[in-house]
């Protein structure tokens, strides 16, 4: 069974300041997704990361896939109040063809405070 | 607005009632998604619909039925449920495996009294 691990699960970082949110998972996979959620709203794609070294940025969010390590990273930089939400990865356990079944980490609640 | 509208967006429902969600895309995507999100779990996938077809049902209790008349559409038949399936139900939809992510409804809130 796929486990897919976030870490950390809560994180309270001040304006200006750079953290980083890892997620690990257990199975060998190359497709791996960063979704954002702002409470009461649904999931908005942020990334989608399709092979061992991918890197993709987007404003202060910079995610990254190493899938010998099974490990992605979700770096902020300089963050702003705007970027506080909860924060998902996401992996599909199969290669080939078909649809695609995703499974999710429990997601870090990100809090950035003046 | 990400293309996928669910219908309610809160839905409060006895234990013995029957109700349905909707799921509608527009996107011409072929694959779409149930996930369940509780409050204390990570995202739960509960079926899968590529095609038209069925193909992953991941031990949903038979409580929960879905439909899907077309690749556009999507149902999920709610019966008998219990307190504890009380939770935000998202629609999702996607390509069939084109290297692209999965667009997500706004989900609807389901409280079982």
């Amino acid at each position: 069974e796929l486990k897919v691990e976030q870490n950390p699960l809560f994180l309270s970082m001040q304006e200006g300041k750079n953290y980083t949110i890892y997620c690990n998972y257990s199975t060998t996979s190359d497709r791996l997704y960063w979704y954002r959620q702002d409470p009461g709203k649904s999931l908005e794609s942020l990334f989608v990361l399709l092979s061992n070294g991918a890197v993709k940025q987007e404003g202060r969010l910079m995610a990254s896939l190493d899938t010998k390590a099974r490990l992605s990273t979700l770096h902020i930089t300089a963050a702003v109040h705007d970027l506080s939400a909860t924060y998902f990865c996401a992996v599909d356990p199969y290669s080939g063809a078909g649809s695609y079944q995703l499974t999710f980490g429990k997601g870090t609640k990100l809090s950035v405070i003046p | 607005e990400t293309g996928v509208t669910q219908t309610p967006r809160h839905l409060v429902m006895g234990m013995t009632n029957k109700k349905s969600l909707k799921c509608e895309q527009h996107l011409g995507h072929n694959a779409m998604y149930w996930y369940k999100q509780s409050a204390k779990k990570p995202l739960e996938l509960m079926f899968v619909y590529n095609f038209k077809e069925q193909t992953e049902n991941n031990s949903v209790p038979s409580r929960f039925s879905p439909e899907c008349p077309n690749s556009s559409h999507l149902f999920l038949h709610l019966h008998t449920l219990q307190p504890e399936d009380s939770a935000l139900y998202l629609c999702a939809s996607s390509q069939e495996r084109l290297n692209t992510e999965a667009f997500f409804g706004q989900g609807t809130r389901l409280t079982v009294v």
